[in-house]
């Protein structure tokens, strides 16, 4: 069973500059979570997606945003970015089951310079 | 609100002797409880769940955890460490089925010693 996969593995971007980070779930999970892990703050969630609608968000500003397809593969975007952006996104899924744990993908490292 | 805590930064134990990675919660209702491992520029891996029944769990890798609700604690364990063990590992919680988006602890990194 293949597991979540994300891309670009790594990016470097400047001041300013808008990214967009893909997520493909594994095989039958529904639900899609995306999670910024930055140095010194742990892992704070970002948005979850399940049957394509935006179910929960995280406290983050709106310039942070994202979708979910028909295939369920998630993109977040980040706009206008800044310097405290640089982090690890990582994109986890999971069956809508209540429960059920969630699976990662090894995420993609944004550096903003 | 809901929350998850791990009192411990680091901890550093022998090669072959027990190991424990403590973890406290603070969740309204019935806690679902999990453990996740996470190794250098990896995503996480996930290591068990408690969610009802049988107070000790038991997970990959020979890890297990044990339930209190009393103490509304969640300790990871296992009964001889591997330097293979050594990673940074996450508890988290989810708010009992209405979602399962995780909160997280801020992470204990664990060290097994040669």
């Amino acid at each position: 069973e293949a597991g979540v996969t994300q891309s670009p593995t790594h990016l470097i971007k400047t001041r300013g500059q808008q990214v967009t980070l893909r997520c493909s779930p594994i095989s039958g999970h529904t639900s899609v979570y995306w999670y910024q892990q930055a140095l010194g703050l742990g892992l704070q969630f970002l948005l979850w997606y399940d049957e394509g609608e935006e179910r929960n968000r995280g406290n983050f500003p709106p310039r942070f945003s994202g979708r979910q397809f028909p295939n369920y593969s998630s993109e977040l975007n980040v706009n206008a970015l800044e310097l405290e952006d640089s982090a690890l996104y990582l994109c986890a899924s999971s069956l809508r089951q209540g429960g059920s744990p969630l699976h990662f993908g090894n995420g993609t490292r944004l550096t903003v310079t | 609100a809901q929350s998850v805590a791990q009192p411990e930064d680091q901890v550093n134990v022998a090669e072959g002797n027990p190991l424990t990675v403590k973890c406290t919660y603070s969740v309204s209702g019935n806690p679902y409880l999990f453990w996740y491992v996470q190794y250098p520029n990896r995503g996480l891996q996930f290591l068990l769940k408690y969610i009802t029944g049988d107070n000790l769990v038991k997970g990959s890798y020979g890890f297990e955890a044990e339930f209190n609700k009393s103490q509304t604690s969640f300790h990871l364990k296992k009964p001889s460490a591997l330097v293979s063990d050594s990673a940074l590992y996450f508890c988290a919680s989810s708010d009992g089925g209405a979602t399962n988006k995780l909160i997280f602890g801020t992470g204990t990194l664990l060290a097994v010693q040669p």
